[in-house]
């Protein structure tokens, strides 16, 4: 059963608009989420994170939106740029001792196109 | 500096051969995690050290998967007896300590034939 999903496997937007990537959770002891980047042939990396103390986290064209009481996260890419194109997986983390350990959505897959 | 460094990043393996995964932490991280990620699915987790210690292992899928850190830097996760359904690209991190941001190497992709 999947604690973490996204359920659009790929997303396409032209250069300059704005990306809405969305995440669903069901494990109300999450209590961190993060986004990761991926491009081709290399490992995740970090992109922005935020706490469910907060409802919003910004960093430059990156925003994360959370819904606790709909166990929803968003993140936003504004304005849109051909780098942005790569895989994108929710995380989150949470829940007793183990807040390390880090639950994984599939990923989704942005294309922007110039 | 230097990032997470896996290796080798490609293995292809003959069904029943064991095989060694290699990860090099960032210097100086204390936190080590190992994940798996199978083709079209995100990254699981299969175990954690805190230096050589290993905290969590609830992640491995049987008893054929073995990590070690024994001194509490470089990682290595021994397959033993490797099945078809191993393959997998394996996925490192590191960070400073276990609640901080893991840095994830670029992976292992393992091919069991």
């Amino acid at each position: 059963d999947q604690q973490v999903k996204q359920n659009s496997p790929s997303l396409s937007v032209q250069e300059g608009r704005i990306s809405i990537l969305n995440c669903d959770y069901t494990n109300s002891m999450f209590d961190y989420f993060l986004w990761y980047k991926k491009y081709p042939a290399e490992g995740p990396t970090f992109l922005i994170s935020i706490s469910s103390i907060k409802d919003k986290n910004e960093d430059g064209r990156f925003t994360v939106f959370l819904n606790k009481s709909a166990k929803h996260l968003s993140l936003h890419i504004v304005p849109s740029q051909p780098g942005d194109s790569a895989v994108y997986f929710c995380a989150a983390s949470g829940g007793g001792g183990s807040n390390y350990k880090l639950t994984f959505g599939k990923g989704t897959l942005l294309t922007v196109n110039p | 500096g230097a990032g997470v460094s896996q290796s080798p990043r490609y293995k292809v393996a003959k069904r029943g051969q064991d095989v060694a995964l290699r990860c090099d932490p960032i210097s100086g991280h204390v936190s080590l995690f190992w994940y798996q990620q199978a083709l079209g699915q995100g990254p699981e987790f299969l175990t954690y050290f805190q230096n050589e210690a290993q905290l969590d292992k609830s992640g491995l899928p049987s008893d054929r998967f073995f990590a070690e850190r024994p001194e509490g830097s470089v990682s290595t996760l021994k397959i033993q007896r490797t099945q078809q359904e191993d393959s997998a690209v394996y996925l490192c991190a590191s960070s400073p300590s276990r609640e901080d941001t893991q840095y994830f190497g670029p992976g292992t992709r393992l091919t069991v034939l």
